[in-house]
């Protein structure tokens, strides 16, 4: 399978859970961050994103929290379906700095078994 | 009505060759980007260019050389191939701050 090699961080989950994705950011000046799904042979597609002004934001099935003491984000699917299954990766921007400059995250594989 | 379109979806080729790949965004962005990503699925970037200026240059080898003929385009020539440049390439599109629009990749494989 696509896993195979790869060395990725895995979540595994069944149908109708739900999921929490993790990510550790680096910088602490980081002001922007971005959640993107990739699906085999596509490319990233934008999910949710949130400012540091908050800690918590929500889309559908879809939640954001951004811890900034520890420089921590998560993502929250409620009831995953099999269609979620993709690698998920954070983003972190300095707005005002280099501001077209997206740092990414290694990436998350997420599978979910019907 | 696709967004960011890419071209080709895949590019085999001889180390040594030259090869281009092209970016074209309908979505009225100022700022377009390249990135690389290997086969660990890491995804980092290589280029941005802002109104057609470069902006973001990513210590990447001058082998590679983005041109941007006008802000909806940017493509992306290399130069003397090298096996280590086989990845996906993504071109990628935004507003000033903002979400970034990915095109759908180009899979490149230098043997």
């Amino acid at each position: 399978g696509e896993s195979v090699g790869l060395h990725l961080p895995t979540l595994s989950v069944q149908e109708g859970d739900n999921s929490i994705i993790n990510c550790a950011y680096s910088n602490s000046a980081s002001d922007y961050f971005i959640w993107y799904k990739q699906e085999s042979g596509k490319g990233p597609q934008f999910i949710i994103d949130i400012r540091s002004n908050m800690d918590k934001r929500q889309g559908q099935r879809v939640t954001v929290l951004l811890n900034k003491t520890v420089k921590h984000l998560s993502l929250q699917i409620a009831a995953t379906q099999p269609g979620d299954s993709a690698v998920y990766f954070c983003a972190e921007n300095i707005s005002g700095g280099s501001n077209y400059k997206l740092t990414f995250g290694k990436g998350t594989l997420l599978t979910v078994n019907p | 009505d696709t967004a960011v379109s890419q071209t080709p979806k895949y590019l085999v080729t001889q180390m040594g060759n030259d090869k281009s790949i092209k970016c074209e965004q309908n979505l009225g962005h100022d700022t377009m980007y390249w990135y690389k990503q290997d086969s660990k699925k890491f995804l980092k970037i290589m280029f941005s260019y802002n109104n057609k200026e470069l902006i973001i240059n990513e210590t990447v080898p001058n082998r590679f050389s983005p041109k941007s003929p006008d802000k909806a385009h940017l493509n992306l020539h290399i130069n003397s191939l090298e096996l280590g440049d086989s990845a996906v390439y993504f071109c990628a599109s935004s507003s000033l701050v903002g979400e970034q629009f990915f095109g759908p990749g180009t899979r490149l494989t230098v043997l």
